[in-house]
């Protein structure tokens, strides 16, 4: 089947860096995303990798690496605001359905 | 340019009846997709319809359905509810729609759904 593995919690420091791991199986691959969801609230997209490497927007970072079928979210200066819950997900068929991981609740410490 | 809406946010039936769900996209986002979010299972796609057309279905029984109107607003319809089903059922938009490259979503805030 296909699947999407990545922590189902961490825990950070405000002011740190922190990175949420995300490993995948599919049968096919057309790019990674990654989304936020605050307690409550809507996801909200944070950035797509459909090539190998690293991709900047602000404060935070994703990275991909298809031929070891994984990829992570970085962010850095971490703020009180990040906390909440990061959900990466793959378009991983020739449908192009995207295929959700369970999610990764950043929690963070001042 | 008014965010994805979605109705009713919170709403209780029990087993057995069945539940409309409605979802209004942003303007001009032809592509509304579904998914049902649970505790510590991220989210299942249910449907994705894009100008009218169910392009692509999940996983799910044939008592989850949908359609999609010619204003691109779109209604999912789940009957004979379970206990199971009780749910964050979310909306998602988006432009191009899951087939048109990695465009972004943009979610609505959801609806959910307690059977009892």
């Amino acid at each position: 089947g296909q699947s999407l593995e990545q922590p189902s919690e961490v825990t950070a420091v405000e002011g740190a860096i922190v990175q949420i791991n995300c490993t995948y199986q599919t049968s096919g691959f057309y790019g990674l995303s990654w989304y936020q969801q605050h307690d409550g609230g809507a996801p909200t997209f944070l950035s797509y990798n459909g090539l190998d490497g690293l991709e900047e927007t602000g404060r935070f970072s994703s990275f991909l690496s298809r031929s070891d079928s994984y990829g992570y979210l970085l962010l850095q200066e971490l703020q009180m605001k990040d906390s909440a819950s990061y959900f990466c997900a793959v378009r991983g068929d020739s449908n192009y359905q995207l295929i959700w991981g369970a999610g990764t609740k950043l929690i963070i410490k001042p | 340019k008014a965010g994805v809406t979605q109705t009713p946010r919170y709403l209780i039936k029990t087993r057995g009846q069945q539940v409309t769900l409605s979802c209004s996209p942003i303007s001009g986002h032809r592509s509304v997709s579904w998914y049902q979010q649970t505790p510590g299972q991220g989210l299942q796609f249910l449907f994705e319809y894009f100008s009218e057309t169910q392009r692509n279905k999940g996983n799910f029984p044939g008592r989850f359905s949908g359609r999609q109107f010619s204003n691109s607003r779109s209604e999912m319809n789940v009957s004979t509810l379970e206990l199971g089903d009780s749910a964050l059922y979310l909306c998602a938009s988006s432009s191009k729609g899951l087939a048109g490259g990695p465009g972004e979503l943009f979610f609505g805030e959801g609806s959910r759904l307690t059977v009892l």
